[in-house]
């Protein structure tokens, strides 16, 4: 079945530090891969995408390169700020899977000044 | 636009008590899903409806049931809570069932069952 692994967190971090969070996914087909983000007490939003090999996905600064040959989604900003602080999913949806998402467990952020 | 909206926001259950959360969205989506969030272990569907009059099992169906009660509105039945069903629950919702349409989520409802 399809799965998403993430690193573990809390990631810790000062202001404009730069900022990896790692994501690698096991799925059937030509999956497309989404970054979400959960800033406190609230849903989640879409942060980015990408629906197929060597895709570059961006937003706000973060962005995110399907890596087909390594199964890899790493997310990256070159300078984290305070208001970034929240815990961010990647996820997963597979072909023919309809729009089910499946959900790596999520890893913290913290940005400290 | 009020996006996806749940309620209650918080609600605590003694073993056994039934309750029911309510979802709505307001952007003339066809798809809703109900999933579940617990530490450790990311997201997980526990129903979806693809359209309005269809609802079909996700990945941790058991104990729960739903309505798609019109194409705003979608809810989830616990009928006999237990213990292991506390969790934060999400409802979103997408345009249709493509694998490459957003899906927007509520705000959540933190379930805690005594």
């Amino acid at each position: 079945g399809n799965s998403v692994t993430q690193m573990e967190g809390p990631v810790t971090l000062s202001e404009e530090a730069f900022l990896t969070i790692n994501c690698t996914y096991t799925a059937t087909g030509y999956p497309s891969l989404f970054w979400y983000v959960q800033y406190p007490g609230e849903g989640l939003q879409l942060l980015l995408k990408a629906t197929k090999a060597d895709d570059k996905g961006s937003n706000k600064g973060f962005e995110a390169t399907y890596r087909k040959e390594t199964t890899s989604f790493h997310l990256e900003k070159g300078s984290v700020q305070v208001s970034d602080s929240a815990v961010y999913f990647c996820a997963l949806t597979s072909t023919g899977g309809g729009n089910k998402l499946t959900f790596g467990t999520g890893t913290q952020l913290k940005v400290e000044l | 636009n009020a996006g996806v909206t749940q309620t209650p926001k918080f609600q605590v259950l003694k073993t056994g008590q039934s309750m029911t959360l309510q979802c709505a969205q307001d952007m003339n989506h066809n798809s809703m899903y109900w999933y579940r969030q617990d530490p450790g272990m990311g997201l997980r569907l526990i129903y979806y409806s693809a359209s309005e009059g269809t609802t079909d099992k996700g990945e941790v169906p058991n104990g729960y049931n739903v309505s798609r009660l019109n194409k705003r509105e979608f809810s989830l039945r616990l009928e006999s809570a237990a213990p292991s069903q506390t969790s934060v629950y999400f409802c979103a919702s997408s345009e249709s069932l493509g694998n490459l349409n957003e899906q927007f989520f509520g705000p959540g409802t933190r379930l805690t069952v005594l």
